[in-house]
């Protein structure tokens, strides 16, 4: 999607692995989401970042960390993945007012 | 507790006629809602939104109506076209808060029937 890329698209990975999942935008937009997607509950925030070096949990944030030491990159970790964390993970970006624009987000299975 | 609901999971209609999907929340805090679309390999993308001030807000064939008191919006398409078939998120968030995180709806898929 134009301004804001996600990778990888798609990963496998096994229980127990470390994780690191990239969102590089190009708009120099203050804030930055990730969301995961799961069958009936929508997307949930997972962490969010309202500037470099500045970051606050979500509501699913157990098991996840992130980091942003430039405005246009935003990386969520899994220290060591577990199979609850097979989801689609979507990132977003957002600059003052407007609406939230997502990213086409990483397909992640953890076996 | 989920603060925002999609009630029905799923929505079939022919196309041409209308299509209505309902949210409800329980956040009294909620002030801005939106509708977000979204196709399957994609992100989602905004549809429309409505402020708390408003209880209708029309864009082209898509109509939000709010109602406060009752803490439910719902969205109209009408004529729904083919291309309208996908999941649609109702998403609220507190503007005051900080980050004015969204906070999203389980979704509703709809499919327009040719």
């Amino acid at each position: 999607d134009a301004g804001i890329t996600q990778s990888p698209r798609h990963k496998v990975t096994e229980t127990g692995t470390p994780v690191t999942l990239r969102c590089h935008q190009t708009e120099n937009h203050r804030y930055m989401y990730w969301y995961r997607q799961d069958p009936g509950h929508g997307l949930r925030l997972i962490h969010y970042s309202y500037g470099v070096k500045d970051t606050d949990k979500g509501e699913v944030s157990d098991g996840y960390s992130v980091s942003r030491s430039k405005t246009e990159d935003f990386l969520l970790t899994l220290e060591s993945a577990t199979s609850s964390q097979t989801s689609v993970y979507f990132c977003a970006i957002r600059e003052g007012d407007s609406p939230l624009h997502f990213g086409n987000g990483t397909r992640l299975t953890v076996t | 507790d989920q603060q925002v609901k999609q009630n029905s999971p799923s929505l079939s209609v022919q196309e041409g006629r209308i299509s209505i999907l309902n949210c409800d929340y329980t956040n009294s805090m909620f002030d801005y809602f939106l509708w977000y679309k979204k196709y399957p390999a994609e992100g989602p993308t905004f549809l429309i939104s409505i402020s708390s001030i408003k209880d209708k807000n029309e864009d082209g064939r898509f109509t939000v109506f709010l109602n406060k008191s009752a803490k439910h919006l719902s969205l109209h398409i009408v004529p729904s076209q083919p291309g309208d078939s996908a999941v649609y998120f109702c998403a609220a968030s507190a503007q005051s808060a900080a980050g004015n995180k969204l906070t999203f709806g389980g979704g509703t898929r709809v499919l327009v029937k040719p």
